[in-house]
């Protein structure tokens, strides 16, 4: 079974300070691994996925398989970063997505 | 074009009556998936289509929730002999596909569910 721990419920940061989300996944194949994120009062949208290595907003998350870990980081945070973020899981060639239960990012001005 | 759109945005009901929660796909989206969101549990998913199929219903959580789609568009989400433990946004998502697999999921606003 495929299984997404994301460890902290709350992260506090300072405006400007590093942020890292971390996420853990189990699962014995290859997956797909993405973060999503929720603003307030907005819909759940994809921020990004390993597959394309991109960077989004100033976040960048590589995937570890030796620590299977997905982990979100960002040099600096803004304000408008507060929101909540989801890692998510989905399985080679199935289309069942596993998701983390959620961090939520408070950055403080 | 319009984004997946949900029917109620809202829905307060008594214990143990039925529910029916509409879903909007993006039109040309083959795959649609229903999640839900509960404080502190995170999207749980509940099942998925392909097309009007349901590859995998092994989210649902008893007997009293089912899913159909139909004509490879709208999906209604039904739950009955609603409990208390019910109460969640249930969020539906669609994805176009994309070689063998499928694109990111497109997230409707969801509709929250109270049950009293």
């Amino acid at each position: 079974a495929q299984r997404v721990t994301q460890p902290e419920k709350l992260l506090s940061v300072f405006k400007g300070a590093p942020v890292e989300l971390k996420c853990n996944y189990s699962y014995s194949g290859s997956p797909e691994l993405f973060w999503y994120v929720q603003y307030s009062r907005q819909r759940l949208q994809l921020l990004l996925r390993h597959i394309s290595r991109e960077s989004i907003k100033g976040f960048t998350a590589d995937l570890n398989k030796g620590e299977t870990s997905f982990h979100l980081k960002k040099p600096f945070a803004q304000e408008e970063d507060s929101a909540m973020y989801y890692c998510a899981l989905k399985a080679g060639g199935y289309q069942k997505v596993t998701f983390g239960t959620g961090t939520k990012l408070q950055v403080i001005p | 074009g319009a984004g997946v759109s949900q029917s109620p945005s809202n829905k307060v009901t008594e214990k143990g009556k039925d529910v029916e929660l509409r879903c909007d796909p993006i039109s040309g989206h083959t795959a649609l998936y229903w999640y839900r969101q509960s404080l502190g549990q995170g999207l749980e998913f509940l099942i998925y289509f392909q097309g009007n199929s349901a590859p995998d219903k092994s989210g649902l959580p008893s007997d009293r929730f089912s899913a159909e789609r139909t004509g490879g568009s709208v999906s209604t989400l039904t739950i009955q002999r609603t409990q208390q433990e019910d109460s969640a946004v249930y969020l539906c998502a669609s994805s176009s596909r994309r070689g063998s697999g499928y694109n990111e999921q497109f997230f409707g606003p969801g509709t929250r569910l109270t049950v009293l």
